[in-house]
């Protein structure tokens, strides 16, 4: 069984400041993890991915996500916010044992101050 | 097509009516997800295709959610006799294998509401 925990349904940033959107998963074997970026009235947009190459994973738009396994945690940031980073974004977890379907987690609504 | 295409964008039908909701994929894409995304909650997953078979269709909800894949293309998920609680915007991915390593496209859902 797998399962993602996404702690903060919104989280609130000014322009410039750190992001830190956060996200637990549950899995009985190695994850591999995910983080999608989805703006208003579009589709979700993977942002970037873990699947064992490095722990450190950087993606798109200057987001970066570390796996840390101790914690069992993939939280997403990215150093300075911009207007354009809000959005929701939602974690993701496969197992990849034969159900090729992803797990999502509740989403996180980020919004940026000016 | 360039991304994965659906049809209709919004959709507004009374209680009790069938729908049909269409996935267009990109081209070539072997797997199709069918995913449903409430208000305020994540993704629902509802069933996956391999070419035109079904290996899991485990997140259906109900008898009344069915879907189906011909040509390894086009794919149809029909609600009968829709109810209130099937309001959502419904999401479809498709992938040339599987999320690992090719990770989902996904087009910009079927908003559905049931009056």
């Amino acid at each position: 069984a797998q399962s993602v925990t996404q702690l903060g349904s919104h989280v609130s940033v000014s322009e410039g400041a750190l992001v830190l959107l956060r996200c637990n998963y549950s899995s009985s074997v190695p994850p591999y993890l995910f983080w999608y970026v989805q703006y208003p009235n579009q589709g979700l947009q993977l942002l970037l991915k873990y699947t064992s190459a490095a722990t450190l994973v950087k993606g798109i738009n200057g987001f970066e996500a570390e796996f840390k396994k101790s914690e069992t945690s993939f939280h997403l940031t990215k150093p300075s916010a911009h207007m354009s980073d809000a959005a929701e974004y939602f974690c993701a977890v496969s197992s990849d044992t034969g159900r090729r379907a992803l797990t999502f987690g509740s989403g996180t609504r980020l919004q940026v101050q000016p | 097509g360039a991304g994965v295409s659906q049809s209709p964008s919004n959709k507004v039908t009374e209680k009790g009516k069938d729908v049909e909701l269409r996935c267009d994929p990109i081209s070539g894409h072997t797997a199709l997800y069918w995913y449903r995304q409430s208000l305020g909650q994540g993704l629902e997953f509802l069933i996956y295709f391999q070419g035109n078979s079904a290996p899991d269709k485990s997140g259906l909800p109900s008898d009344r959610f069915s879907a189906e894949r011909t040509g390894g293309s086009v794919s149809t998920l029909t609600i009968q006799r829709t109810q209130q609680e099937d309001s959502a915007v419904y999401l479809c991915a498709s992938s040339l294998g599987g999320p690992t390593n090719y990770g989902y496209t996904f087009g910009s859902g079927t908003r559905l509401t049931v009056v």
